[in-house]
This record gives C-alpha cells, structure tokens and sequence, in this order.
C-alpha cells in the first residue's frame, strides 16, 4: 500500500524544538520531493517547506526559514522537519506529501498529519 | 510574495454544476494545482496541471486556467462532494509555493 505516514506531534512549550517523522511505504522516497504543509485549527492550507529528490534544493516559507530545516535519510525511506523555536503560531496539524521531480509539481500523496500543539 | 484569492464559499443543488475560482496575477502563466479535504481528513489532489485529472477522480471534475482565473468545476454535483477545495502555485519568483485561501463547497 502506497501511503505517507507522519509523527513525532504532541504537545510542546514555546521556544522548544520538535522533530517530526513522515515515513514513506510502497514509493521510494529520494525519487520524490517532500513537502511539509500545516494547517492551523479551523484554518486553511500553508505551505511550510519542500525538499527536491536529490536534496540539493530546499525552500521554506518565510514564516518558518531559520527555525525549520528539513532532511531525509533514505536508507529508512523517513523525510523529516526539525523545528526549533516553536511559538504558539506554530501550533497546526503537520502533513507531509510527496512531489514529483519539479518544483512546480503537484503535492500528490498526502499522509494524514501530525498535530503539534505549542503551549505554555 | 503571490497571493491566490479564492471565495469563501459557494452553494449548489444537488445535480446541478459548481465553478470555483482562483485569482492571481497572470496566474495563466502558472501550474494551477487543486486539492478537495473533507472534515478530519489530509487533502487529496483533484487537479494537476489546470486541468489534468487524476485517475481516481471523476470525469465531472475538470479545472480551466486563463488570464488572472483558474477555475474548478464540478459537474452533476453530488454530496459526497461536499469539502473544502484549495488552489496552489509554485512562484518561482520567490520559491514559494502558495495556497489559496480554501473555498467551502456546500451541497444544499
């Protein structure tokens, strides 16, 4: 079964750091790009964060470049987010989704998300 | 940066067709990507490309992309498509990619 599967979510204090898991079954994750997208509670879609199936290319949504940093290990078919300095703004549901060998590619298969809740 | 403007809803009877817009600055010029999310669940693509589909979605999507406006449309609209529906763009100016800002599409 193809399928993307995030975790690492919970609940968090501000200024702390998270790492999120997306782990892939049935594709092979370095013959795709990653993307992180989040959603904050009764909001809508905002993209975080891309990575290009050869990793020599990120981008980061200005809201998140600096804290956030993406990687992969292709060895256990897992991309991840490191987010350091969570705030309150921070607090979403995190998906993953894999793309194809363009930038410009549609975000085809989605993982059901991981909720991260930053809280004092 | 891009912005991408999308209605905030939109109500159709059943059987009949709803047309959802995306409006952006020359967005012709761009890959026009669609997603649909039920309550409670990840986003799944219903369009790629403007207007290419993918195969498990039915014939009566179909999606347009001219001047400023992109457009999904669903035809003999049916219950189950009852969700929320973004537009996205890669701006490539800025290497952002960009949702609209969802548009709630209620079955009456």
């Amino acid at each position: 079964q193809v399928q993307l599967v995030e975790s690492g979510g919970g609940v968090v204090q501000p200024r702390t750091s998270l790492r999120l898991s997306c782990v892939a079954s049935g594709i092979t994750l370095s013959n795709h790009g990653i993307h992180w997208v989040r959603q904050a509670p009764g909001k809508g879609l905002e993209w975080v964060a891309l990575m290009s199936p050869d990793e020599s290319k990120t981008y980061y949504a200005d809201s998140v470049k600096g804290r956030f940093s993406v990687s992969r290990d292709n060895s256990k078919n897992t991309a991840y987010v490191q987010m350091n300095g969570l705030t309150t703004e921070d607090t979403a549901v995190y998906y993953c989704a894999s793309t194809g060998l363009r930038e410009d590619d549609s975000l085809d298969l989605w993982g059901p998300g991981t909720m991260v809740t930053v809280s004092s | 940066s891009y912005v991408l403007t999308q209605p905030p809803s939109v109500s159709v009877a059943p059987g009949r067709t709803a047309r959802i817009t995306c409006v952006g600055n020359n967005i012709e010029d761009k890959g026009v990507h669609w997603y649909q999310q039920k309550p409670g669940q990840a986003p799944l693509l219903v369009m790629y490309y403007d207007s290419d589909r993918p195969s498990e979605i039915p014939e009566r999507f179909s999606g347009s992309n001219s001047g400023d406006t992109a457009t999904l449309t669903i035809s003999r609209v049916e219950a189950g498509d009852e969700a929320d529906y973004y537009c996205q763009v890669w701006d490539g100016d800025s290497g952002h990619h960009v949702f609209g800002s969802g548009t709630k599409v209620t079955v009456l």
